[in-house]
């Protein structure tokens, strides 16, 4: 099976960086993804990490280490619109795409 | 680009009525397809799943099913509604090569 670790909630001031730690584990991996949700929408896609590494994508940033079974998202120069939660989420070789409970973020003024 | 069409967005249905969601997909062939519920105030719970048209996996025992009748279709049915099958119902889509997941709007449904 799989089991998917993040931390419930984080607290930041605008302008500052944070960093939102994932750790998962699976049989067979093909993939880790990261969603911004807010509250009562659906998920909206951030980045995708197969291979270890960094991927930027403006300000943010997704990082993986598959042989730790470690990502992290970091969210740069935070602005009030960012507070949400966070979610990870894994990808198994057979498709199957399990969720961590996801990382409440409140940006604070 | 990929457009993924979930409808209803919201739906109140009596105990014991039946249900029925579809999601469709466009701009995309043989997609990986899935079905989440998430409670108010939950993470998402992982439902159903397919990777291919007519291979339904299933994550957790309960009065749901699903159907990919079609490549880019899926479909949540249940014969009859509990209480406890309220929540937000999403479904997600993976792209061709499946580097990216996107997800439909979502059907909030209560169940009274």
């Amino acid at each position: 099976g799989q089991n998917i670790d993040q931390p419930t909630e984080m607290t930041a001031t605008e302008g500052a960086i944070v960093q939102i730690n994932c750790t998962y584990q699976t049989s067979g991996f093909n993939g880790l993804f990261w969603y911004q949700q807010h509250a009562g929408e659906a998920p909206t896609f951030l980045s995708y990490n197969v291979l270890d590494g960094l991927e930027e994508k403006g300000r943010f940033s997704s990082f993986l280490s598959r042989s730790k079974g470690y990502s992290y998202l970091l969210l740069k120069e935070l602005q009030m619109k960012d507070s949400a939660s966070y979610l990870c989420a894994v990808r198994s070789s057979w498709g199957k795409l399990q969720f961590g409970a996801g990382t409440q973020v409140v940006v604070t003024p | 680009s990929q457009t993924i069409h979930q409808w209803p967005a919201t739906l109140v249905q009596p105990v014991g009525s039946p249900l029925s969601l579809e999601c469709t997909v466009e701009g995309t062939s043989n997609p990986n397809l899935y079905w989440y519920r998430q409670a108010a105030g939950r993470g998402l719970q992982l439902l159903f799943y397919s990777v291919g048209i007519g291979q339904i996996s299933s994550e957790v025992p309960q009065n749901l099913s699903a159907s990919r009748p079609q490549d880019r279709q899926f479909i949540l049915s249940s014969k009859k509604l509990l209480l406890s099958d309220s929540g937000f119902y999403l479904c997600l889509t993976g792209s061709g090569m499946n580097t990216e997941a996107f997800f439909g709007q979502g059907t909030r449904l209560t169940v009274v």
